[in-house]
């Protein structure tokens, strides 16, 4: 059972253009959220996060914005430059039981020049 | 150190053998997180620990696998009895503090390959 659901496994854009990165998610216990950047051959690394009181936070060109009526949460970037090209992770924590990670499958950003 | 390290990068078992990978935290941070990636797909959470006492075990398969973290030593992930189903990345990641907004800071990752 998916809680976190990103559905579109790859998404391609023209660099200085904006990304938009789409994640929905199920489990209405979920109260902070994640966005994480990965490599080939790498492991995943932090981008930006939102707590589920806010509806967005930025951070240079990235944005995250949350919709908690919809459960759903997309990230924004612009421009898009070729070095953004990567596998990007949306991820949710629960504020119950530990603190462990839920990932979605992740979508394949593609830049292009 | 600066970085989460995780050995070896590959490891190669035939069915039926045992696998052991290794984890070692950023220096001074107390929360330890490992997670299986099969195929590309999501990462699933298998076990945390703070410091050497298990945090959260619920995503760790209830036989065959085992992990510690002793003291002065890096974190381990054990396999017994490896089966084909196991192959996948396995990474490790560290925080600093317990906390939902503390990012977790994640190692290159382990690729088991069960043969």
């Amino acid at each position: 059972d998916q809680q976190v659901k990103q559905n579109s496994p790859s998404l391609s854009v023209q660099e200085g253009r904006i990304s938009i990165l789409n994640c929905d998610y199920t489990n209405s216990m979920f109260d902070y959220f994640l966005w994480y950047k990965k490599y080939p051959a790498e492991g995943p690394t932090f981008l930006i996060s939102i707590s589920s009181i806010k509806d967005k936070n930025e951070d240079g060109r990235f944005t995250v914005f949350l919709n908690k009526s919809a459960k759903h949460l997309s990230l924004h970037i612009v421009p898009s430059q070729p070095g953004d090209s990567a596998v990007y992770f949306c991820a949710a924590r629960a504020n119950t039981g530990g603190f462990k990670t839920i990932f979605g499958a992740g979508t394949r950003l593609f830049v292009k020049a | 150190g600066e970085e989460v390290a995780q050995t070896p990068k590959h490891l190669v078992r035939g069915e039926g053998q045992k696998a052991k990978l290794y984890c070692a935290p950023i220096k001074g941070h107390s929360y330890v997180f490992w997670y299986q990636q099969v195929l590309k797909n999501e990462f699933k959470f298998l076990i945390s620990f703070q410091n050497e006492n298990v945090f959260d075990e619920t995503g760790m398969p209830k036989e065959r696998f085992s992990a510690k973290c002793l003291p002065n030593s890096p974190c381990s992930l054990e396999i017994q009895a490896t089966k084909l189903e196991d192959s996948a990345v396995y990474f490790c990641a560290s925080s600093a503090m317990k906390g939902m907004d503390q990012p977790q800071h994640f190692g290159d990752g382990t690729r088991l390959s069960i043969l």
